[in-house]
């Protein structure tokens, strides 16, 4: 099983502020990655595939970048509707997901 | 606009068998370009992906699980179902259907359904 890890488990931003998310895999996963936008009582959201792929009508201040084992998710100017929890998820193997990131307001 | 919306029975006992559906709206469970998977949570955890099933029937489960699980799917309700055999406290999690591509990421989910294991 490919173990994912995300760090921090909370990150606390000013909206308007840069929030750089990052995941770790236990072995390679090329670019099979991707991240998720989970917010409490809706369906999670997908931002990213393919390490650095934008997901139809994800805003532009999502980026993705990484490969192999290192991958970062960056929100270049954070709105209010972005505190919410992310998690990454590898596909290079069956699925297995990192234990997540919650953003929350500073 | 795809939706899926999970249903379940909220609370059961242990050793009982759970069945939840999952329903989809706006696309179909016939379509061969999708599988149709779940996915639980437990409670302040993270997200464990269970398996998933494709219009044909076909099946694939998470390795490190252990087979209590089975999934079916109706064609023509546009339904897909698991099925979890002698459930136990440690089931209790939040429950999500979600359509995966190929390869193995997930583009829409429902908004999940708690199922609580309890006496």
């Amino acid at each position: 099983e490919i173990v994912m890890t995300q760090s921090p488990a909370t990150l606390s931003v000013s909206p308007g502020e840069r929030a750089t998310l990052s995941c770790r895999a236990s072995q390679s996963v090329s670019s099979n990655l991707a991240w998720y936008q989970h917010k409490p009582g809706q369906a999670p959201r997908l931002l990213m595939n393919g390490a650095s792929t934008r997901a139809t009508g994800i805003p532009a201040r999502f980026s993705g970048s990484g490969s192999g084992t290192e991958f970062t998710l960056t929100i270049s100017s954070l709105q209010s509707e972005d505190f919410a929890v992310y998690y990454c998820q590898q596909y290079n193997d069956w699925p297995t997901f990192g234990q997540g990131t919650k953003v929350e307001i500073k | 606009q795809v939706q899926l919306q999970e249903s379940g029975p909220g609370l059961v006992k242990p050793s009982q068998t759970l069945s939840l559906t999952c329903t989809v709206s706006g696309g179909s469970v016939s379509s061969g370009d999708y599988y149709w998977s779940w996915i639980r949570q437990h409670p302040g955890k993270g997200l464990e992906w269970i398996g998933y099933i494709y219009y044909s029937g076909s099946t694939y489960y998470n390795p490190s699980l252990k087979t209590r699980f089975t999934m079916s799917v109706d064609t023509s309700k546009n339904q897909f179902s698991l099925k979890l055999s002698s459930v136990t406290a440690a089931d209790t999690a939040v429950y999500f259907c979600a359509r995966m591509l190929s390869p193995y990421y997930f583009d829409y989910w429902g908004q999940g359904t708690l199922l609580t294991v309890s006496s």
